[in-house]
């Protein structure tokens, strides 16, 4: 099975702040990567698949990048509303598989 | 809108069965392969179960394998996960999901794009 490391697992930021999380798969998915928001309380939201491609409605300060096994999720400006928990998952090989989760609060 | 809308869920004692249907809406369901994904109260999530659009292709993760059935109907808009043997670890929220895919160099890769709100199974 492919394990996903996820880090951190949890960080605090500024309004305005640039957030960096990362993800590492124990083999190269060859971009086969997706990260997820989740709000409590609310199911998980698609925000980027193949690691790069931005999901219809997602704004634009999100940002997915990385490669081979190595991948990183980008929010260029933190606001209120990205508070919250964020998976990557790796959609290559069955068994399909999660990061544990980063914890995002507000500072 | 695409919407996803799971139910049967419940209180269950240990080894008993129950099963849990998602109603799927504002897309083709004959088209999407889909899949159920739980998240044990406080904790992360874990895919359980997949099932291509026409049934032809089903994987299960391990923790669930022979004791739960994934299926759908085509016909009604439906997904199903038949649960048996229930064990205190199933306990979660279990959410219906649909999956598109994207090619990458290895070959398709699959993400989630879509998810219901969600319905609990708790075991004890």
């Amino acid at each position: 099975d492919i394990q996903m490391t996820q880090s951190p697992a949890s960080l605090s930021a500024s309004l305005g702040e640039t957030v960096t999380i990362q993800c590492r798969a124990s083999e190269d998915i060859y971009s086969g990567l997706a990260w997820y928001q989740q709000k409590p309380g609310k199911s998980p939201q698609l925000l980027i698949y193949g690691a790069s491609s931005l999901q219809d409605g997602v704004p634009s300060r999100f940002s997915g990048s990385g490669s081979g096994t190595q991948y990183s999720l980008k929010i260029s400006s933190m606001q209120t509303e990205d508070e919250g928990v964020y998976f990557c998952q790796q959609g290559l090989k069955y068994p399909l598989t999660f990061g544990s989760g980063t914890k995002l609060e507000i500072k | 809108e695409v919407q996803l809308v799971e139910s049967g869920g419940g209180l269950v004692q240990p080894g008993r069965s129950l099963k849990l249907s998602c109603l799927a809406s504002g897309f083709t369901f004959s088209n999407y392969g889909m899949n159920w994904i739980r998240q044990a109260p406080g904790k992360g999530l874990e895919w359980v179960a997949s099932i291509s659009s026409s049934s032809s292709y089903i994987y299960y993760a391990d923790t669930v394998k022979g004791r739960f059935t994934i299926s759908r109907d085509n016909a009604k808009n439906t997904l199903y996960l038949q649960m048996t043997s229930l064990r205190s670890e199933d306990t979660a929220l279990y959410y219906c999901a649909r999956h598109s895919n994207l090619y990458v160099y290895y070959g398709l890769s699959y993400y989630f794009d879509y998810w219901g709100q969600g319905v609990m199974v708790t075991v004890s």
